[in-house]
């Protein structure tokens, strides 16, 4: 079974410009979470979609980004326009529904993004 | 809501030698607990998970961890460290319900010296 997978693996853009990432869950997972890590600092998460829902968002850092998952199965999570700061390792996970069960997320490689 | 701290930022250590890398956790509601690895280059890997029960847990590579809820830990340990094992290690925590996100530490650097 495919595990998540991202990409661009890695994308180095100008300042101002726009970029997209892109992540495929685990086929079947209706949980899927973005999260980034910035300048080697810990992973934070960004937002978690339950199919295509917004499920919570409360990590997006501002209205420069925006995520979204049309028809519940990949994600794309476009910064527009980039700064200097958005610099870091953007990774991707998903998981099965949740409830009163053991929910394990699935992480992907990671999107490299540099802004110069 | 949940933070992880993680207290050492590096750990350098010989090959063979034993290995401890220590995490703390606050939490308002039961979490899971887990450590990740990061080799490098690579994505974030499952090392290990605490869901219930036992309080030691064994994950891959040969790596364990205790659960102390009343120190709220959860250290890494391996017995004997291989040149392989240079890494960034995360330990993170999942509400103990549902679907919800996960709160990650800053990170272990190890760094196993021949």
């Amino acid at each position: 079974e495919a595990g998540v997978t991202q990409f661009p693996s890695h994308s180095v853009i100008e300042k101002g410009q726009t970029v997209t990432l892109r992540c495929d869950p685990i086929s079947g997972h209706d949980n899927l979470y973005w999260y980034r890590r910035v300048m080697g600092k810990e992973i934070k998460f960004l937002l978690h979609f339950v199919k295509e829902s917004k499920q919570d968002e409360s990590g997006m850092p501002n209205n420069r980004f925006l995520a979204e998952r049309t028809g519940g199965t990949y994600s794309t999570l476009k910064v527009q326009p980039a700064e200097l700061e958005d610099s870091g390792v953007y990774f991707c996970a998903s998981s099965q529904v949740g409830g009163l069960g053991y929910n394990e997320q699935f992480f992907g490689p990671g999107t490299r993004l540099t802004v110069l | 809501a949940q933070s992880v701290t993680q207290l050492d930022s590096q750990v350098p250590v010989f090959e063979e030698a034993p290995v401890e890398l220590r995490c703390n956790y606050s939490s308002s509601v039961s979490v899971y607990l887990f450590w990740y690895v990061q080799y490098p280059n690579q994505g974030l890997q499952l090392l290990l998970k605490y869901l219930s029960g036992s309080t030691l847990v064994k994950g891959i590579n040969g790596f364990e961890a205790e659960f102390n809820k009343s120190q709220t830990s959860f250290h890494l340990r391996k017995p004997s460290v291989h040149i392989s094992d240079t890494a960034e290690y995360f330990c993170a925590v999942t509400p103990g319900w549902g679907a919800g996100k996960s709160t990650f530490g800053d990170g272990t650097t190890l760094t196993v010296k021949p």
